[in-house]
């Protein structure tokens, strides 16, 4: 079983390029998430979903877009990237009505570097 | 607002020697806390979480962590570590809305021989 899966595993974006972070899952599972990671800061929550359809910003929207139009894929978008947004990005899955303490399912990340 | 914090970036242990991970928390909530473990070029997979139906949570590869919470912390242990324990080591906390987690900044442990 696949999981979380997302592509690519890597990329290098030239300043004011865009590019979209795939994002797939297998699991069923409604909620849906993207994070970065960044060195010395842990992982922040871009944007997630909650089902089909329904996207919200995290603590740090700005430069993204998502779209949630299938339950299985959520791809994050980037328009016009920035060094800052050189990072590793992170896909997460949860399922429905989770518990609080119901785990995470994370995808292998992508290593995004932008010159 | 709910915020976790490991003290310690990086923890250097030899092999066979105690692991001590530390983890903090801030909640004004009964918290639901988690640590991941993510391996060199992998994603974040789960050690352990705390569930409130036993202070001390046993997880995966031999660790466990202890919630005090009079102290407010979550720290994670395991007795004897392994080589294969290198790895970098994530506390983070459930923020109550659709189980978004807030993590700490993270722990990265080197096993030297």
């Amino acid at each position: 079983n696949a999981g979380v899966t997302q592509t690519p595993k890597f990329r290098i974006l030239k300043i004011g390029q865009s590019m979209t972070l795939q994002c797939a899952q297998d699991m069923n599972h409604n909620y849906m998430y993207w994070y970065r990671q960044d060195p010395g800061m842990g992982l922040k929550l871009i944007y997630y979903s909650v089902g089909a359809g329904i996207t919200d910003k995290g603590e740090v929207p700005n430069g993204y877009n998502v779209s949630r139009s299938t339950t299985e894929d959520f791809p994050l978008r980037l328009e016009l990237a920035a060094p800052s947004q050189t990072s590793v990005y992170f896909c997460a899955s949860a399922p429905l009505g989770a518990n609080l303490n119901t785990e995470a399912f994370f995808g292998q990340g992508t290593r995004l570097t932008v010159v | 607002a709910q915020s976790v914090t490991q003290l310690g970036s990086h923890v250097s242990v030899s092999e066979g020697a105690l692991v001590l991970l530390r983890c903090n928390y801030s909640s004004s909530v009964p918290p639901y806390l988690f640590w991941y473990v993510q391996y060199p070029n992998q994603g974040l997979q789960l050690l352990l979480k705390y569930t409130s139906a036993a202070t001390l949570v046993k997880g995966i590869n031999g660790f466990e962590a202890e919630f005090k919470k009079s102290e407010t912390s979550f720290h994670l242990t395991k007795p004897s570590a392994h080589m294969s324990d290198a790895a970098e080591y994530f506390c983070a906390v459930n923020s109550g809305g659709y189980n978004k987690l807030i993590f700490g900044a993270g722990t990265r442990l080197a096993v030297h021989p």
